[in-house]
């Protein structure tokens, strides 16, 4: 079946302009989750999203990321006013419930300049 | 101490050979561990996913947990060029939540 899917696979974006990066999970899953990659960092979570659940946002680096989930399906990850250090791969993932295994998506490679 | 570690290599070992990758985490309480593959450019790929005490094949791997040691490794027979990439670890601390944590993963390259 279908994997995950995210949109656009590369993003060139100004210091200063806001981005929306889409993501579009495996059907059925639950469970959806957002990272970012970037050289030196790792992996690092970012937000996650349970059914109807709060979403857990303990990942975010600041108030100028914001992510969210329509209908429980397709999720978008919001960063304003963009930053360097903002530059990384932003990756999504699904599972069918918390503590399942993880699929992840391509990733969007986001630069900003 | 970073919560999940993993010596960053590069692993070399040739062909045909075990490649013996390993990880170790800091929170006793840790409940899930998976094994995720990257090749260069791409995106993590699951591997493996162990959750109790002792040994989990599947063809060529093996993934092998201690609670106690707090340690959990990933075997992989017969080495193929293939397999050169970064295998990254990653951990749960609960069943209650999805954050996976992961170390900074290890460079394996096998060599024909």
């Amino acid at each position: 079946g279908a994997g995950v899917s995210q949109s656009p696979s590369n993003k060139v974006t100004e210091k200063g302009k806001d981005v929306e990066l889409r993501c579009d999970p495996i059907s059925g899953h639950t469970a959806l989750y957002w990272y970012r990659q970037s050289l030196g960092q790792g992996l690092e979570f970012l937000i996650y999203f349970q059914g109807n659940s709060a979403p857990d946002k303990s990942g975010l680096p600041s108030d100028r990321f914001s992510a969210e989930r329509t209908g429980g399906s397709v999720s978008t990850l919001t960063i304003q006013r963009t930053q360097q250090e903002d530059s990384a791969v932003y990756l999504c993932a699904s599972s069918l419930s918390l503590a399942h295994e993880q699929y992840f998506g391509p990733g969007t490679r986001l630069t900003v300049t | 101490q970073k919560e999940v570690e993993q010596n960053s290599g590069p692993l070399s070992v040739p062909e045909g050979a075990i490649a013996s990758l390993n990880c170790t985490y800091s929170d006793r309480g840790s409940q899930s561990f998976f094994w995720y593959r990257q090749y260069s450019g791409k995106s993590p790929e699951l591997i493996m996913s162990i959750y109790s005490n002792g040994d989990k094949e599947d063809g060529r791997f093996t993934a092998q947990l201690n609670k106690a040691s707090q340690y959990v490794s990933l075997l992989i027979r017969d080495s193929q060029p293939s397999d050169s990439a970064t295998y990254l670890c990653a951990v749960t601390r609960s069943s209650n939540t999805g954050k996976l944590i992961f170390g900074q993963g290890t460079t394996l390259q096998v060599k024909p």
